[in-house]
């Protein structure tokens, strides 16, 4: 089983609101990462968790706050955000390792922010 | 960031022809990932390559670690209309001694591939 499940697959947000992305997997994976994706350009790193500890931030605005409650789940809570965040945000899970680490990716989340 | 280059940026093929893209960067890398996504979807996981100079293959796709751990291609084969979609690839530093490095991937820009039945 390679499968990472992200919900909701879509979201609509206003600028108010607030909201969580989910993701899940079981594949025994101690490193699980939060990207973010514009159309037809690659992925962006936001965060890293490893062993359920934030190891990268990547300058990420606080309006994202990364959450990981246990080795198989990662939230990411939305408050206040604007038009531009709209994106496809991308949940992926890999082991913990110098080599070997290949990431997979869940289907992730369109979010759109009206 | 740091990028990695990759090329084409886009292909418009016809049914049966083979395919090949490839990415350099001016850092090396311990590990080359190459992953296809469709429209609306994740990225899926197609090759992946930790070894300088190792060649895979998978059915009609076939990937290579360059010698020099600065580049990568990536080949396929007698192309199917469903190999339409955008293809990355993304290389992993993560060296001895851990630090903040191995997980992150650094993508390149994605080659769009079209074809024609």
């Amino acid at each position: 089983d390679t499968e990472v499940t992200q919900t909701p697959k879509h979201l609509v947000m206003g600028m108010t609101n607030k909201k969580s992305l989910k993701c899940e997997q079981h594949m025994g994976h101690r490193a699980m990462y939060w990207y973010k994706q514009k159309a037809k350009k690659p992925p962006e790193l936001m965060f890293v968790y490893s062993y359920e500890k934030l190891s990268i931030n990547e300058s990420v605005p606080s309006r994202f706050s990364p959450e990981c409650p246990n080795s198989s789940l990662l939230n990411l809570h939305l408050h206040a955000l604007q038009p531009e965040d709209s994106a496809l945000y991308l949940c992926a899970s890999s082991l913990v390792g110098r080599r070997n680490t290949e990431a997979f990716f869940g289907q992730g989340t369109r979010l759109t922010v009206v | 960031g740091q990028q990695l280059n990759q090329s084409p940026q886009s292909m418009f093929i016809q049914e049966g022809e083979d395919v090949s893209m490839n990415c350099t960067s001016s850092s090396i890398f311990n590990t080359w990932l190459w992953y296809k996504q469709d429209p609306g979807e994740g990225p899926v996981l197609l090759i992946a390559l930790y070894k300088a100079g190792e060649l895979t293959s998978n059915g009609r796709l076939t990937a290579q670690f360059g010698i020099t751990r600065k580049d990568s291609f990536l080949n396929i084969s007698a192309s199917i209309p469903s190999d339409v979609g955008i293809y990355f690839c993304a290389g992993k530093k993560g060296g001895f001694g851990g630090g903040t490095s191995y997980g992150k991937l650094t993508f390149g820009q994605g080659t769009i591939l079209t074809v024609h039945p």
